[in-house]
């Protein structure tokens, strides 16, 4: 079983559509978590960081259940500029190395 | 502030042939990160260091594949002798032990053919 799984998509919706990404983790252990977004043909570039409380930033919101072991992120009002892939990304503790999902890919359509 | 600087962006090369992809961090950081990205594949981590010292070493694919540190503001990594399957974006990152949530920041990759 991989660490970090994502739907791969394609997700299309249209402008102005709400739309919601999951992840599951399979290290309990895990300690902090992230959203990145990577655009065609760029680097990953980090998008929110994940709290246990759940946070939000603007039209993004992004939630953790440890108990399940499972992450999601909410997009609102869609924008075409959101069009990315988004990767799930969790941290074990300490200095290791962020483990990366394989991305979810978001089309957003005028 | 400049981030991680990767060079070259683009390298295109025959089989057999050494390649050195070149990293320096974003000064202040301590760790830093070499990853290979492939459509099949996703993101992988090759190796990476914290204050110069490799600690991670076992996502290197094979002996043809070294890295080396030898200061806190460069790193390089070097394919001999390069092959067809090595196609793909090498990617360096960086971050500090300081930081809280170990956030990583990316180069902007460089893209690597081998024909």
């Amino acid at each position: 079983r991989k660490e970090v799984e994502q739907d791969p998509g394609p997700f299309n919706v249209p402008e102005g559509a709400t739309v919601a990404f999951n992840c599951t983790y399979s290290n309990s252990a895990s300690q902090s978590f992230f959203w990145y977004r990577q655009d065609c043909r760029k680097e990953p570039k980090l998008l929110m960081s994940v709290y246990s409380s759940g946070n939000e930033d603007g039209r993004f919101t992004a939630q953790l259940n440890r108990a399940s072991q499972y992450i999601s992120l909410l997009i609102r009002d869609s924008k075409l500029s959101d069009s990315a892939t988004y990767l799930c990304v969790v941290n074990n503790g300490g200095n290791t190395p962020l483990v990366f999902g394989k991305g979810t890919r978001l089309s957003v359509i005028a | 502030d400049a981030g991680v600087i990767q060079s070259p962006r683009h390298e295109v090369t025959e089989m057999g042939q050494e390649v050195t992809l070149r990293c320096k961090p974003i000064s202040g950081h301590n760790s830093l990160f070499w990853y290979r990205q492939t459509m099949m594949r996703g993101l992988e981590l090759l190796i990476y260091f914290n204050n110069n010292v490799p600690i991670d070493d076992s996502g290197m694919p094979e002996d043809r594949f070294s890295a080396k540190m030898p200061n806190a503001s460069f790193s390089t990594l070097k394919i001999q002798p390069s092959e067809p399957r090595d196609s793909a974006v090498y990617f360096c990152a960086s971050s500090s032990l300081a930081g809280g949530q170990n956030e990583q920041y990316f180069g902007p990759g460089t893209r690597l053919t081998v024909t």
